[in-house]
């Protein structure tokens, strides 16, 4: 299936480091969300992005939804030990029909974030 | 509001079995989605349904099916369960299209 390209894969940091991820696709998109998964659990919204060139912030987090609606990244500032997990990027499209609409959402491949206290 | 549940969150089960998971969607969300996910293949997307309807689907086989009930809950079936299908069944909910998603804790599917 589809994946869109995000990086980097893994990172280790330092507590109080400033983190930063991307996603890129060679498809645009409507809508660009990140999630946060813990071990075992689903993936949590941080942040959704609805237009091209928005820059939103939850928080420590900063997220921007690029001018060509293929890219996004997530900064994180001041890391802590709780951010710790997977962070995912995901693309949404809308496919309008007669009958309605319907969303297709496509994931990044995740950054692993360890974060050393 | 309380969010997506989802059950059981653990099974095991055995090749050639089938196996029914649930989903309960966020008070007022009629639009379901459910995933696997795996080590190797990431988040991958198996279908939608809205209103009792299955509006979008994913590249899995027939092996997989779901269906949607009047009062949106969603349930999904793998028939003729194999190793491969060992993975982590994510289920989403959203008031309609093209509503932000959100997730459950998921289903543990261990297949031995």
């Amino acid at each position: 299936g589809q994946q869109l390209n995000q990086s980097p894969q893994s990172m280790f940091i330092q507590e109080g480091e400033d983190v930063s991820m991307n996603c890129t696709s060679s498809s645009i998109f409507n809508t660009w969300l990140w999630y946060k998964q813990d071990p075992g659990e689903g993936p949590v919204l941080l942040i959704a992005l609805y237009k091209a060139g928005e820059l939103t912030s939850n928080g420590r987090l900063t997220a921007q939804f690029g001018i060509t609606r293929k890219d996004s990244f997530l900064n994180i500032s001041a890391s802590i030990p709780s951010d710790v997990g997977i962070y995912f990027c995901a693309g949404q499209s809308s496919t309008i029909m007669n009958s309605g609409g319907y969303q297709k959402v496509t994931f990044g491949t995740g950054t692993k974030l360890q974060v050393i206290p | 509001k309380a969010g997506v549940t989802q059950t059981p969150r653990y099974l095991i089960k055995t090749r050639g079995q089938q196996v029914t998971l649930s989903c309960s969607p966020i008070s007022g969300h009629r639009s379901v989605s459910w995933y696997q996910q795996t080590p190797g293949q990431g988040l991958q997307f198996l279908f939608e349904y809205f209103s009792e309807t299955q509006r979008n689907k994913g590249n899995f086989p027939g092996r997989f099916s779901g269906r949607q009930f009047s009062n949106s809950r969603s349930e999904m079936n793998v028939s003729t369960l194999e190793l491969g299908d060992s993975a982590l069944y994510l289920c989403a909910s959203s008031p309609d299209y093209p509503d932000t998603q959100y997730f459950g804790p998921g289903t543990r599917l261990t297949v031995l």
